[in-house]
C-alpha cells in the first residue's frame, strides 16, 4: 500500500469560500502532482512540483494555487471556491530513481461546490 | 497528436474471455512505461510496471514494442471483478496518462 493520504475525503462547501486540499506522503518522495478528474472522465494534471519550493502548473488550467514547503506535504488551495470547481482532486507522488518512479496516488478529495 | 492514445471503449467482454488493449505513444525517448487500473469513483492503482522483455503478472501479460512505440495488456479468463478502467501510463521526465479504456466483463 501508498503512503500517500489526502484529507478530507468529502467536502461539501458554498460558494465563495476558501478551502485547502491536504496530501501528504511518507515515501520522501520529490515528486508530487495534483490531478483533477470528474465522473467517467480522464486525468488533468493541474499542478505539479519537483521539490521543496518547486511548483508548476499543470496541462489544465486551474484557479487553485499550490505550495511545497516541505517535502512530504503538498497542499491545494481554492481562494474562492465555486460550483465549476466540484470535482474529484487526486494527489500523487513518486521518485527520481528508476526503481521508485511509479506514480502512487492518494483516495482523492470529492469536492462539491454548492 | 496526443502524447498518449487509448482507444475509451467500452469493451464489453462475457466472462473468460480473453481481452487486449494497445496504448501508443508519441515521444521515442519514452522511458518507463506502466498499466494503471481504476475502479469507478477511486484512484487509479498500479496494475503493473511494463518492461522491455515483456512481464507477466497471473492472467494479465504486459509487452512493450519500441519500434512500433506502443504498449499492451492482455487479461486472460476474464473476471466480473476485472471490470475497471485501464489507464496507460508513459514516463518521460513527466508521468503521461492515457485516457483510459473501459471494460465491462459481463456474466
Amino acid at each position: 500500500e501508498a503512503d500517500i493520504y489526502q484529507t478530507p475525503r468529502y467536502l461539501v462547501i458554498g460558494t465563495g469560500k476558501k478551502i485547502t486540499l491536504e496530501c501528504s506522503q511518507t515515501m520522501g518522495h520529490d515528486k508530487m502532482y495534483w490531478y483533477q478528474q470528474d465522473p467517467g472522465m480522464e486525468l488533468h494534471l493541474i499542478h505539479y512540483s519537483y521539490g521543496v519550493n518547486s511548483t508548476e502548473k499543470g496541462d489544465l488550467s486551474s484557479e487553485s494555487t499550490v505550495s511545497r514547503i516541505r517535502t512530504e506535504h503538498f497542499p491545494l488551495t481554492l481562494e474562492s471556491a465555486r460550483p465549476s470547481h466540484t470535482s474529484q482532486y487526486l494527489c500523487a507522488s513518486n521518485g527520481d530513481t528508476w526503481s521508485t518512479d511509479t506514480q502512487y496516488f492518494g483516495p482523492g478529495t470529492r469536492l462539491t461546490v454548492l | 497528436r496526443k502524447e498518449v492514445e487509448q482507444d475509451p471503449g467500452p469493451f464489453n467482454v462475457p466472462e473468460g474471455a480473453t481481452v487486449a488493449f494497445n496504448c501508443t505513444y508519441s515521444n521515442s525517448a519514452s522511458q518507463s512505461f506502466f498499466w494503471y487500473r481504476q475502479d469507478c469513483r477511486k484512484e487509479p492503482k498500479l496494475l503493473m510496471s511494463v518492461y522491455s522483455s515483456g512481464n507477466e503478472d497471473g492472467r494479465f501479460t504486459a509487452q512493450l514494442n519500441r519500434a512500433s512505440q506502443y504498449i499492451s495488456l492482455l487479461i486472460r479468463d476474464s473476471k466480473l471483478s476485472d471490470s475497471a478502467t485501464y489507464l496507460c501510463v508513459v514516463l518521460y521526465q513527466k508521468v503521461t496518462f492515457g485516457i483510459g479504456t473501459k471494460l465491462q466483463v459481463i456474466p
